[in-house]
C-alpha cells in the first residue's frame, strides 16, 4: 500500500524566507501528485498538479518538483508571506482509484 | 464560479438519528468522492463514484452509504450515526479519474453525541 510522508510536521520561518516542503511516497507507480493548501477549519485548495510524466510545475511564487524514481516531491515557496501560513498537503494518485494523502506540514510565517 | 458545495457545514446530532450530507458540483465532473479528516489520521476516503450509478467503497466505508443518481450530486448518508463518526467531512470532484485535478468542498463538521 502506498504510504505518503511529509516531514517536518510543522515549520516556522520569518517573513521573506524561501522554503521547501517535502513529500515522499513509497510506490513510484503514480499517475500524478497534487499539492494542496488547507486553512484551519476549511477545505483544501489545489495549488499545483504534476502529472507523472512531468518534472515540475510553477504557479506564481510556488514551484513543485517531482522525482518519481526516488519517490519524492518538493514544494518551493519563494519570498514567504504571513498569508502563506497554512497546512500544506500532498496527495498521490496510485493504482486504479487510490488517492493517498500525507498528513501535512503546518507552516507558520512570522511577520 | 466552479465549485463543490456541501451542506450542512456544521451539524450536531445524536446517536442513531439518520442524516444526509449533500454534495453538489457545477463542473460536469464524472468523478466524485467523500473523505473524512481526523487529527493524526489525515484524510481517508469513504466512498467514490466514477459516474452516474457507479459507486464503490474507499478505505473506511463502514457506517456510510452513498448514491449517484445525477452527475452533479453525491450525497453521503449516515443511516445510524455513532460518536466515532464525529469528524470533518469533505466532498471532492474531478473531471478525470487519476489524472485530473481534484477540487474540494469547504467541509462539513459533524458531531455525533
Amino acid at each position: 500500500k502506498q504510504e505518503v510522508t511529509q516531514i517536518p510536521a510543522a515549520l516556522s520561518v520569518p517573513e521573506g524566507e524561501n522554503l521547501v516542503l517535502n513529500c515522499s511516497f513509497t510506490d513510484s507507480a503514480i499517475y500524478n501528485l497534487q499539492w494542496f493548501r488547507q486553512d484551519p477549519g476549511k477545505g483544501l485548495t489545489s495549488l499545483l498538479l504534476i502529472q507523472s510524466s512531468q518534472r515540475e510545475q510553477t504557479s506564481g511564487r510556488l514551484n513543485a518538483s517531482l522525482d518519481k524514481s526516488s519517490g519524492r516531491s518538493t514544494l518551493y515557496i519563494a519570498a514567504s508571506q504571513p498569508g502563506d501560513s497554512a497546512t500544506y498537503l500532498c496527495a498521490v494518485w496510485s493504482g486504479a482509484n487510490n488517492l493517498f494523502f500525507g498528513t501535512g506540514t503546518r507552516l507558520t510565517v512570522i511577520p | 464560479e466552479a465549485q463543490v458545495t456541501q451542506n450542512p457545514r456544521y451539524l450536531i446530532t445524536v446517536t442513531g438519528k439518520k442524516l444526509t450530507v449533500t454534495c453538489s458540483q457545477n463542473m460536469n465532473h464524472e468523478y466524485m468522492s467523500w473523505y473524512r479528516q481526523d487529527p493524526g489520521l489525515g484524510l481517508r476516503q469513504i466512498y467514490y463514484s466514477m459516474n452516474v450509478e457507479v459507486t464503490d467503497k474507499g478505505d473506511v466505508p463502514e457506517g456510510y452509504k452513498v448514491s449517484r443518481k445525477e452527475k452533479r450530486n453525491f450525497p453521503l448518508i449516515l443511516e445510524s450515526p455513532s460518536p466515532n463518526q464525529t469528524s470533518l467531512y469533505f466532498c471532492a470532484s474531478s473531471f478525470l479519474l487519476n489524472t485530473g485535478e481534484l477540487f474540494f468542498g469547504e467541509g462539513s463538521r459533524l458531531t455525533v453525541l
